[in-house]
């Protein structure tokens, strides 16, 4: 069965530290993971995909396979990206319809 | 033009009254998801439509659930003597449909249902 866990509910950190979110998943074909974020009182949107391997605001993701892994990172935080990140896997495989699995989310919170 | 829309945007029902949740996909996508957001599960997956295939409704949690997409647009998710526990958010989505790679959704803001 196809499975994303996010280990922390709330992270906390203050500007310009190093952020890391940790995701991990459990499925059996070829993976596309991606990272989701829901800013406050905005709809959720894709930050980015692991098959684009780019940075978005300073974001990268980079998918482990032997961890089964997908952490997101960020250098140098802001308080602008206090939000709450979801990872999701895309379990489409051979059966023609996709859906995204999600994790249970990580709020991250960055305070001045 | 227009993202995603969904309405209500709140809606507070009765224990075992039915309800119906509106979405309108961005015009010329032909996926659409429906998502449940209930607090501290986060999201999970409801029904999805593609084109005019059969749905993937192996995530509905019950036959109270159902939902239906007209003319290849707009979906109305229903569900039947509504229970407390199905209090939660209720997120629409919409594609272009692609495989693979798998494409980006675009989310609606929300139907916010309350079953007291």
């Amino acid at each position: 069965a196809q499975r994303v866990t996010q280990p922390e509910k709330l992270l906390s950190v203050f500007k310009g530290a190093p952020v890391e979110l940790k995701c991990n998943y459990s499925y059996s074909g070829s993976p596309e993971l991606f990272w989701y974020v829901q800013y406050s009182r905005q709809r959720l949107q894709l930050l980015l995909r692991h098959i684009s391997r780019e940075s978005i605001k300073g974001f990268t993701a980079d998918l482990n396979k032997g961890e089964t892994s997908f952490h997101l990172k960020k250098p140098f935080a802001q308080e602008e990206d206090s939000a709450m990140y979801y990872c999701a896997l895309s379990a489409s495989a051979n059966t023609g319809f996709q859906k995204l699995v999600f994790g249970t989310g990580t709020r991250l919170l960055v305070s001045p | 033009g227009a993202g995603v829309s969904q309405s209500p945007s709140n809606k507070v029902t009765e224990k075992g009254k039915d309800v119906e949740l509106r979405c309108d996909p961005i015009s010329g996508h032909t996926a659409l998801y429906w998502y449940r957001q209930s607090l501290g599960q986060g999201l999970e997956f409801l029904i999805y439509f593609q084109g005019n295939s059969a749905p993937d409704k192996s995530g509905l949690p019950s036959d109270r659930f159902s939902a239906e997409r007209t003319g290849g647009s707009v979906s109305t998710l229903t569900i039947q003597r509504t229970q407390q526990e199905d209090s939660a958010v209720y997120l629409c989505a919409s594609s272009f449909g692609l495989i693979r790679p798998t494409d980006t959704q675009y989310f609606g803001p929300g139907t916010r249902l309350t079953v007291l």
